[in-house]
């Protein structure tokens, strides 16, 4: 299994730009994430989903667009980049398990710079 | 008020010795606790996760109060290698985690 992939692994944005994070995972799990890490602010919920067709938002949505469409599939949709969004991307899946400890696993981040 | 609040360090600690640090959450209903590890740069990794009793793997030792809402992680023996930025995590609902802003080991020789 390749776990969590994210696409790009780098980006560099004009702002106004509009760009697709891609994230797929193999591993069949139900719910998927995504956040923004930035120094000193730990990792923020931008959007999660708990199966295909149903998204909700997080801490911090506003900005971004998500959808889901397929369980393998999370993309995440920036409308018009804006410098604030500079930032680590990291897309996040997790099932449940029969204990419930249903840990989340990562995929390698993608790193956003808007000029 | 963070709903997930760690202590940022750096812990600075000696080759072999002991280190332990806290993460506090406000969500009295969050229903599972893990610790992950992040190296610089990188994706975070589960290192374990909290069970009610408390749970050891190897060096590690993790304990949930529920009733002080707090979750632990001790190191023991610290090794080079454990030089990283731990992060606690709160699962609050449905596929919804909360995590904290980390706290930053530095183990020397």
């Amino acid at each position: 299994n390749a776990g969590v992939t994210q696409t790009p692994k780098f980006q560099v944005l004009k702002t106004g730009q509009s760009m697709t994070l891609q994230c797929a995972q193999d591993m069949n799990h139900e719910y998927m994430s995504w956040y923004r890490q930035d120094p000193g602010m730990g990792l923020r919920l931008i959007h999660y989903s708990v199966g295909a067709g149903i998204t909700d938002q997080g801490e911090v949505p506003n900005g971004y667009n998500v959808s889901r469409s397929t369980t393998e599939d999370f993309p995440l949709r920036l409308l018009s980049a804006a410098p604030s969004q500079t930032s680590v991307y990291f897309c996040a899946s997790s099932r449940t398990g029969t204990s419930g400890l249903n840990e989340q696993f990562f995929g390698p981040g993608t790193r956003l710079t808007v000029l | 008020r963070k709903e997930v609040e760690q202590d940022p360090g750096p812990f600075n600690v000696p080759e072999g010795a002991t280190v332990a640090f806290n993460c506090t959450y406000s969500n009295s209903a969050s229903q599972s606790f893990f610790w992950y590890r992040q190296d610089c740069r990188k994706e975070p990794k589960l290192l374990m996760s909290v069970y009610s009793s408390g749970n050891e793997d190897g060096r590690f030792t993790a304990q949930l109060n529920r009733a002080s809402q707090y979750i632990s992680l001790l190191i023991r023996d610290s090794k080079l290698s454990d030089s990283a930025t731990y992060l606690c995590a709160v699962k609050e609902g449905w596929g919804k985690f909360q995590f904290g802003a980390g706290t930053q080991v530095v183990v020397t020789p």
